[in-house]
């Protein structure tokens, strides 16, 4: 198994310029989840999932768009990207009928934007 | 707002001896989790409490929750320098997770 695949690792985008962060896990896991790690911060919730066609709001969902159209993918889209959006992303996903809550992480997209 | 602040921010101990990192959060929860992160890495699951029990172990790692107070411990024994990481409480109520701010933890060789 991979577990929690992100891509890309590293990104620079220019103020005003959309991308997607993407990310896929091949555990069949319900639960997919965004954060955000700034220094000093810890991790915001940014968007979340309980399954396929399902998605809600974290702590911090303004400027970021998610869809689940398949239980294994979670993309993350900035439309229009802002200079306060440079972080590191790291998705997570669980196993929700399962006994430990754990959340599985991604190695984390570094993003900057400039 | 973060729902979880640990308490300290850094700490710096010799190998061998214990680490105890503390945890406050402002709501109701169903469980709190710890977990690691290694520099540069992603975090990695270490032990859950759910919101009924009031102490667990595993291996060398010793978690308290105290409802009432609203926080929970997480004592590391007998430490080694490979337990260098920052370590970050979680909050779960109805699968929105929130995370602290974290502790950076050295051990120092």
């Amino acid at each position: 198994n991979a577990g929690v695949t992100q891509t890309p690792k590293f990104q620079v985008l220019k103020t005003g310029q959309s991308m997607t962060l993407q990310c896929a896990q091949d555990m069949n896991h319900e639960y997919m989840s965004w954060y955000r790690q700034d220094p000093g911060m810890g991790l915001r919730l940014i968007h979340y999932s309980v399954g396929a066609g399902i998605t809600d709001q974290g702590e911090v969902p303004n400027g970021y768009n998610v869809s689940r159209s398949t239980t294994e993918d979670f993309p993350l889209r900035l439309l229009s990207a802002a200079p306060s959006q440079t972080s590191v992303y790291f998705c997570a996903s669980q196993l929700l009928s399962g006994d430990t809550g754990e959340l599985f992480f991604g190695e984390g997209s570094r993003l900057t934007v400039l | 707002s973060q729902q979880g602040e640990e308490d300290p921010q850094a700490l710096s101990i010799q190998e061998g001896e214990n680490a105890t990192m503390n945890c406050s959060y402002k709501t109701s929860i169903n469980n709190l989790q710890w977990y690691r992160q290694n520099s540069g890495r992603g975090l990695v699951h270490l032990i859950l409490i759910r919101s009924n029990e009031r102490e667990k172990h595993s291996g060398r790692l010793r978690v308290t929750l105290d409802t009432s107070k609203k926080s929970s411990s997480l004592l590391i024994t007998a430490s080694r320098a490979a337990d260098t990481a920052s370590y970050f409480c979680a909050t779960d109520y109805n699968n929105d997770m929130r995370f602290g701010a974290g502790t950076r933890l050295t051990v120092k060789p």
